[in-house]
């Protein structure tokens, strides 16, 4: 988990409401990613960025929103759009080149009241 | 298209004995295929990593996986597991020049039993 950090650990959303999960990185990696984690179902990709400024969908991203103002962080935000949003949400990061193994932060598990 | 099959969910072994953990996949180029492990409420831990070359990789806390290419495998191994070893494991592919996203398997749910 050394590099990468996610908050808050638990996130509780009321109907309706948009959330923001945090993920930030020290290792100077330019790319990002967010996973989203359903007993099961593995990981499955909502968003990544390969450099500032610029992301693109990944397979389930509707319902979520992301933005990649700096190198270091990497939100993402819940919209009330994302009818089942209870999951565990994983952060990655890699470098842009070669074989661009992915480091994890430690996940945030969002739970809906 | 790129995937990643782990065909068992759960895998039991005693301790002591050894362990492996089946991976199969399927890309149109060359694979870059990873190992990672996850401990409850953890974030994934890369455990190795097969570019090139060399088909028996090492990798962290003693395991190992063998590539084999005929049979589009990439199955994880131990000589000895330990009961720390529980945890769930899943197998990731990226295939080469074709960017930056992952495809992962499952996962398989590994108990070593005391």
């Amino acid at each position: 988990d050394g590099g990468i950090t996610q908050s808050p650990k638990y996130l509780f959303r009321k109907e309706g409401q948009n959330v923001t999960l945090s993920c930030e990185q020290n290792l100077n990696h330019d790319a990002m990613y967010w996973y989203r984690q359903d007993p099961g179902q593995g990981l499955r990709l909502i968003y990544y960025s390969q450099i500032v400024n610029d992301f693109q969908k990944g397979d389930i991203a509707e319902g979520y929103s992301v933005s990649r103002e700096k190198k270091e962080s990497f939100p993402l935000t819940v919209t009330s759009a994302q009818k089942n949003p209870t999951a565990f949400y994983l952060c990655a990061s890699s470098i842009s080149s070669g074989a661009k193994t992915q480091y994890f932060g430690p996940g945030t598990r969002l739970l809906v009241l | 298209a790129q995937s990643v099959a782990q065909p068992e969910d759960q895998v039991n072994v005693a301790e002591g004995n050894p362990l492996t953990v089946k991976c199969t996949y399927s890309v149109s180029g060359n694979p870059y295929l990873f190992w990672y492990v996850q401990y409850p409420n953890r974030g994934l831990q890369f455990l190795l990593k097969y570019i090139t070359g060399d088909n028996l990789v090492k990798g962290s806390y003693g395991f190992e996986a063998e590539f084999n290419k005929s049979q589009t495998s990439f199955h994880l191994k131990k000589p000895s597991a330990l009961v720390s070893d529980s945890a769930l494991y899943f197998c990731a592919v990226l295939e080469e020049n074709t960017g930056n996203q992952f495809y992962f398997g499952t996962g398989t749910s590994l108990t070593v039993i005391p």
